[in-house]
C-alpha cells in the first residue's frame, strides 16, 4: 500500500539552527499539505500545495518558515531560525486533490525538539 | 468562520461498554467531515468520512458516526471498545474549497 514518507522521523536541534524536513506524497497525488500539531493539540495547517503551487500559506510564519514543492512531487519544509516554541511534530499528508471530497493520506510526521 | 468542536478533552471507557465521541461543527455549506484516529507514536488514520447521502456512515474497526444537520453534529460511536482503542481521535471539516480544520481531539483511555 502506497504511504506518504517523511524525514527525518526526529530531529533535536538549537535554537537559531536551520532546519529542514522532507516529504515524499503519495505518487499522483496533487495536493500536499504541511501541518504543525503541538502536544495535546489537533493538527494546524501551515501549508497547502496544489502540484507546485502554494494554494494556502495564511499560518505560515513566513519570516522564518518556507516550504516548496518544485516539481509539484516532493516537498521541503524549512524553519530558519528555529525557537523554542518550533518544538511540535511536523505533519505531511497528500490527496489527489480536486473538489473537497478526497481523503488525506498522513505520513508518520517528524517530532522536532528545539533546546 | 469555520470551526470544529470536540467538547470532551478526555474520556475513559471500560473495554466492551460503548462509545460515543461529540462533534459540532461550524460552516455555512454542505460540510465534508472526516473522524481520524492517532495512536502513541502512528500517525494519523482515517476512520470514516461523510460527504452526502446517508447519514449515517461505516468506518473500520467497527466505528460509525451520524451526521446530523440540525445539530451540526458528527458523532462518532462504537457499540464495544476494545483496549486497543485507546487513542486520541480527531473530527475533521473540509470545506467545498478544500480547507482543512481539525478539531482539537479527544483523548479516549480504555480500562479493563
Amino acid at each position: 500500500e502506497a504511504e506518504v514518507a517523511q524525514s527525518p522521523r526526529y530531529k533535536i536541534t538549537e535554537k537559531s539552527q536551520a532546519v529542514a524536513f522532507w516529504c515524499d506524497p503519495i505518487s499522483g497525488h496533487a495536493t500536499l499539505y504541511w501541518y504543525r500539531q503541538i502536544l495535546g493539540q489537533g493538527p494546524e495547517l501551515l501549508v497547502q500545495f496544489q502540484d507546485e503551487s502554494v494554494v494556502d500559506d495564511s499560518q505560515l510564519p513566513k519570516d522564518r518558515f518556507s516550504a516548496e514543492r518544485l516539481k509539484g512531487v516532493d516537498s521541503t519544509l524549512k524553519i530558519q531560525p528555529a525557537e523554542l516554541g518550533d518544538s511540535a511534530m511536523y505533519l505531511c499528508a497528500s490527496s489527489t486533490g480536486g473538489n473537497g471530497q478526497e481523503t488525506q493520506y498522513f505520513g508518520p510526521g517528524t517530532r522536532l525538539l528545539v533546546l | 468562520a469555520q470551526s470544529v468542536t470536540q467538547p470532551d478533552i478526555h474520556i475513559t471507557v471500560s473495554e466492551g461498554a460503548s462509545l460515543e465521541l461529540r462533534c459540532n461543527y461550524s460552516y455555512g455549506a454542505t460540510p465534508y467531515l472526516f473522524w481520524y484516529v492517532q495512536s502513541p507514536g502512528q500517525g494519523l488514520q482515517l476512520l470514516l468520512k461523510y460527504f452526502s447521502g446517508d447519514t449515517l456512515v461505516q468506518g473500520i474497526k467497527g466505528f460509525e458516526a451520524e451526521f446530523k444537520r440540525s445539530q451540526s453534529s458528527f458523532n462518532l460511536r462504537k457499540p464495544s471498545v476494545h483496549w486497543s482503542d485507546a487513542a486520541e481521535y480527531f473530527c475533521v471539516l473540509k470545506t467545498s474549497y478544500d480547507k482543512v480544520i481539525f478539531g482539537p481531539g479527544t483523548s479516549l483511555s480504555v480500562i479493563p
